[in-house]
C-alpha cells in the first residue's frame, strides 16, 4: 500500500488566492482526518471525517476553510482567500481503528 | 473542556532512560496514544494504551492511568535516531485524537 498520499507537497502563493489541498487516504480506511501544524500551536485537528460525512469541523479556523469528501477515495481542503497566517504544514490521515496514518504533509507558505 | 499536558523539551544521554509524562483531560476519554514525529516528518504511530497498565514495544513502553488522568512514555537505551518530537494523544469516544505541541527530545552523544 502506498500509504496516505497528499498533493501538492509544497505550494507557495500570493495573498487572497485560493488554494486546494488534496489527500488520497490508505484504502479501506474509513476516517479521514485534516490537521494543520504550526510552531505556535502545535498539531490542530480542523476536521475529520467517517464514512465521507463530516463529524466535527469545529477546529476550522474561519468560514475561508472548508472540506469536502466526495469519495472514500478523496478528499479536499480549500482556503479562500488565502492568508499569511495560514502558512503551515497541512497534514492528511486515515485511520480504520485507534491508529492514525498521517500523509507527508503539504507545506503552504503565503505571501 | 479539554486540555493537554506534556513538558515542551527533554535532554537525555545516549544510552539512558528517558520517561515522558502526560497529563490530559478530555471527555468521552477512550484511550492514550503516542507518535513519534522527526523533523521535517510527519507523526508516525508509535503505541496505544487502552487500560490501565503498561505496554511494551521493543525500546518504548507506555503506561495509563485512567484514574490520574496520566500517562507516559518510557524510551530505553536510547539512540541518536531517537531525537525527535513525541505526542501524548488522548482518544475520546468519537475517535477524535488530540495532539498539542509536543515534547522535543534531544539526545546529548
Amino acid at each position: 500500500d502506498a500509504g496516505v498520499i497528499q498533493s501538492p507537497r509544497h505550494e507557495v502563493t500570493e495573498m487572497g488566492q485560493e488554494v486546494t489541498l488534496r489527500c488520497k487516504p490508505i484504502s479501506g480506511h474509513d476516517y479521514l482526518f485534516w490537521y494543520r501544524q504550526t510552531m505556535m500551536r502545535g498539531l490542530e485537528l480542523l476536521i475529520y471525517f467517517n464514512n465521507n460525512v463530516p463529524i466535527d469541523d469545529s477546529g476550522m479556523p474561519e468560514d475561508r476553510f472548508s472540506a469536502k469528501m466526495p469519495n472514500a477515495s478523496f478528499s479536499t481542503l480549500k482556503i479562500q482567500p488565502s492568508e499569511p497566517r495560514d502558512s503551515a504544514v497541512y497534514f492528511c490521515a486515515s485511520s480504520s481503528g485507534t491508529q492514525q496514518f498521517f500523509g507527508p504533509g503539504t507545506r503552504l507558505t503565503v505571501l | 473542556g479539554q486540555s493537554l499536558e506534556q513538558p515542551s523539551e527533554v535532554t537525555a544521554v545516549e544510552g539512558a532512560i528517558v520517561q515522558i509524562n502526560c497529563t490530559y483531560q478530555t471527555s468521552g476519554f477512550y484511550g492514550l496514544s503516542w507518535y513519534q514525529q522527526h523533523d521535517g516528518g510527519a507523526p508516525t504511530f508509535l503505541s496505544y494504551n487502552g487500560l490501565d497498565g503498561l505496554e511494551e514495544t521493543g525500546r518504548f513502553s507506555s503506561f495509563l492511568s485512567r484514574s490520574d488522568s496520566y500517562g507516559y512514555l518510557l524510551l530505553q537505551e536510547l539512540q541518536m535516531k531517537d531525537s525527535a518530537s513525541y505526542f501524548c494523544a488522548p482518544m475520546n469516544r468519537d475517535d477524535k485524537i488530540i495532539f498539542g505541541k509536543g515534547t522535543r527530545l534531544h539526545i546529548l552523544p
